[in-house]
This record gives C-alpha cells, sequence and structure tokens, in this order.
C-alpha cells in the first residue's frame, strides 16, 4: 500500500524566514494534495498538483511536484505568524478516490 | 458557498457509552467522506459514500461503527460501544465526484472516550 512520509515531524521558524516541507511516496504520485490544518480544526485546501514537474503558487506558499512524481514540497516565503499550523499532503490511495495522508508537519512561526 | 457542516463540535463520553457526529456536505457533492484523525496522525478513511450508497468502508470497524447517508446528502456516523481507543478528531469531507475532485473538510468532532 501506498506511504507518504512528512519531514520535518515539527519545524519552529523566526517571522520572515522561509522554509520548506517534504512529502514524500513510496509510490508514484498520481495527484498530490496539500492541506493546512489548524489545531483541532478540520483542513483547509491549499493546492493540488497532478503533473511532473508542476509548481502552483498561492499568495507566499508555492508547492512542487517533482518530475519523477514521488516527491513534493511545500514552500513559504517570509513567514508569518499566520501561517502556524499543522501542514498535511495527501493522495489518492484506492480505486475511488479517497485520501491517504502524511502525518503531517507541525509549523511554529515566532514573532 | 457554504462549507462542510459538522455537529457536534466536541463530545465527551465514558467508554462503552454511544455517540453519533453528524455531517452536511457542501450542496451539490455527490462524494462524503468520514474520516478519523487519531492525535499526531494524518486523518484515515473510515468510510466513503456516492450518493447514497457505500463505495469504500473497508477500514470501518464495522463491529461498533455504522454509517448512513439515507437521501443523498447529510450523513450520521455512529459509535457503539465507545472505546477508550477511538479518543480522535471526526472529520467529514465532501468533493463534487470521487476520482480525483479535490476534497473539502467540515471543522471535524473532537471525541474524548473516558
Amino acid at each position: 500500500s501506498q506511504e507518504l512520509e512528512q519531514s520535518p515531524q515539527s519545524l519552529i521558524v523566526q517571522e520572515g524566514k522561509n522554509l520548506t516541507i517534504n512529502c514524500t511516496s513510496s509510490k508514484t504520485l498520481y495527484g498530490l494534495y496539500w492541506y493546512k490544518q489548524k489545531y483541532g480544526e478540520g483542513l483547509i485546501f491549499l493546492m493540488m498538483l497532478q503533473k511532473g514537474g508542476e509548481e502552483k503558487s498561492h499568495e507566499k506558499i508555492t508547492a512542487k511536484l517533482d518530475e519523477k512524481k514521488q516527491q513534493s514540497s511545500l514552500h513559504i516565503t517570509a513567514s508569518q505568524p499566520s501561517h502556524a499550523g499543522i501542514y498535511l499532503c495527501g493522495a489518492p490511495g484506492g480505486s475511488q478516490g479517497n485520501l491517504i495522508f502524511g502525518k503531517g508537519t507541525k509549523l511554529s512561526v515566532k514573532p | 458557498e457554504a462549507g462542510v457542516a459538522q455537529s457536534p463540535r466536541y463530545k465527551i463520553i465514558e467508554k462503552r457509552q454511544s455517540v453519533a457526529f453528524w455531517c452536511n456536505p457542501i450542496s451539490g457533492h455527490a462524494t462524503l467522506y468520514w474520516y478519523q484523525q487519531i492525535l499526531g496522525q494524518g486523518p484515515k478513511l473510515l468510510i466513503q459514500f456516492q450518493n447514497n450508497g457505500v463505495v469504500d468502508d473497508s477500514q470501518l470497524p464495522k463491529d461498533r461503527f455504522s454509517a448512513e447517508r439515507l437521501k443523498g446528502v447529510d450523513s450520521t456516523l455512529k459509535i457503539q460501544p465507545a472505546k477508550l481507543e477511538d479518543s480522535a478528531v471526526y472529520l467529514c469531507a465532501s468533493s463534487l465526484d470521487a476520482g480525483g475532485k479535490t476534497q473539502y473538510f467540515g471543522p471535524g468532532t473532537r471525541l474524548l472516550v473516558l
């Protein structure tokens, strides 16, 4: 079965610094979703990538899917306290379109 | 456009009691999902509905968990009897249909079993 491994597990950065979160799949990715979760809350959809080499940006967050479609990265430029939360990557894990998720990366941003 | 609604937001029960969660998906979304998220883990699919039919319940502990989506709109997830290890956040999500469409999540129900 497919597994998604995220790194790092947690990250503390100073406000204004850049950071990168990685998501590595045990199998070829046929779609990769990035979500953000505040503690105890639901998941907020950030971006979806499908094609090898694809890159998408939204405000100060950029996500990429590598050419081999087995790894994705999420990059935040000039981090702000509002970026704090848990970032989760998810990928279709079955024939019915349901998602499997990584364990998440907890991001803290120090003012 | 209204998002996915869930209730209650929080629930505390004792083991062996029963509990039910409710979800109303985004209007027009045919596919509805229930996920269980244990602290420190990513969400894990429990059951997936397409309209009012079940398409995947392979990871649902059927001896204690049940779910229904009778009219193809809102859904209820029930646990009876609850165990300590059922303490988790229960997330409902919906998408236009299955097969790669983006899933949108509700705020979740945080369950604590004592």
